[in-house]
């Protein structure tokens, strides 16, 4: 059974950056699938926040791509998601996902992370 | 960018009944289009994808039509589980995108 889990610090000071990790069992983060991360801000829709296969390629989401880092770490089969500079508008559930051909099998979760100071 | 547009963004309706939920794209995404289901407190989970084909477990209730800009979400006899929010996502091309959700509540 595939499981994703998010861990990361559910709050971050306006201008910080946040840092989350998402790790996986059951499946090898190797194998030829997208490694995604997706934001609910309270009260609102699913947002893309961008992706990374296990080479090393990414596509992020150019709302969000100068301030977006996935990164993937294969010897501890987990991947990473860093968002700099910070405002309360990133304060939202972040989902850590497995997805193939477009569509998402396999979710985490979620953590919420909140930004204030 | 896509827009994904819903429709209606929210719907009361009785167990046993039938409901549709449309999703239209700003332009062709050919079948490339998915759909979850989202219960309060809960991740996303996937029900259709590529339009049409029924993620293995998801009830036969549940389908998926439609291609090029314009796709339906088909629940034929509504169970009390299924009182949730659906939201459809493209992925034809990045950024994937979402609908903004329709939110499906207990007449």
């Amino acid at each position: 059974q595939v499981q994703l889990q998010e861990s990361g610090p559910g709050l971050v000071k306006p201008s910080g950056t946040l840092s989350l990790t998402c790790v996986v069992s059951g499946a090898s983060i190797s194998s030829s699938n997208w490694w995604s991360w997706v934001r609910q801000p309270p009260g609102r829709g699913l947002e893309w926040i961008g992706e990374i296969y296990h080479s090393g390629n990414t596509n992020y989401n150019p709302s969000l791509k100068s301030r977006v880092t996935i990164s993937i770490d294969q010897s501890n089969n987990q991947f990473s998601l860093k968002v700099t500079s910070v405002t309360a508008a990133d304060t939202a559930v972040y989902y850590c996902a497995l997805c193939s051909g477009g569509a998402c099998y396999f979710w985490g979760q979620g953590t919420l992370v909140t930004v204030s100071s | 960018d896509i827009q994904m547009t819903q429709s209606p963004s929210s719907l009361s309706a009785s167990v046993g009944d039938r409901v549709t939920i449309t999703c239209r794209a700003s332009q062709s995404i050919s079948r490339n289009l998915n759909w979850y289901q989202q219960r309060p407190g809960k991740a996303p989970k996937l029900l259709i994808y590529a339009a049409s084909d029924l993620q293995s477990g998801v009830p036969p209730s549940f389908s998926g039509s439609g291609s090029g800009t314009e796709f339906t979400l088909t629940i034929s006899s509504l169970q009390p589980e299924d009182f949730a929010t659906y939201s459809c996502q493209q992925s034809y091309s990045t950024p994937i995108t979402f609908g903004q959700g329709t939110r499906l509540d207990i007449k």
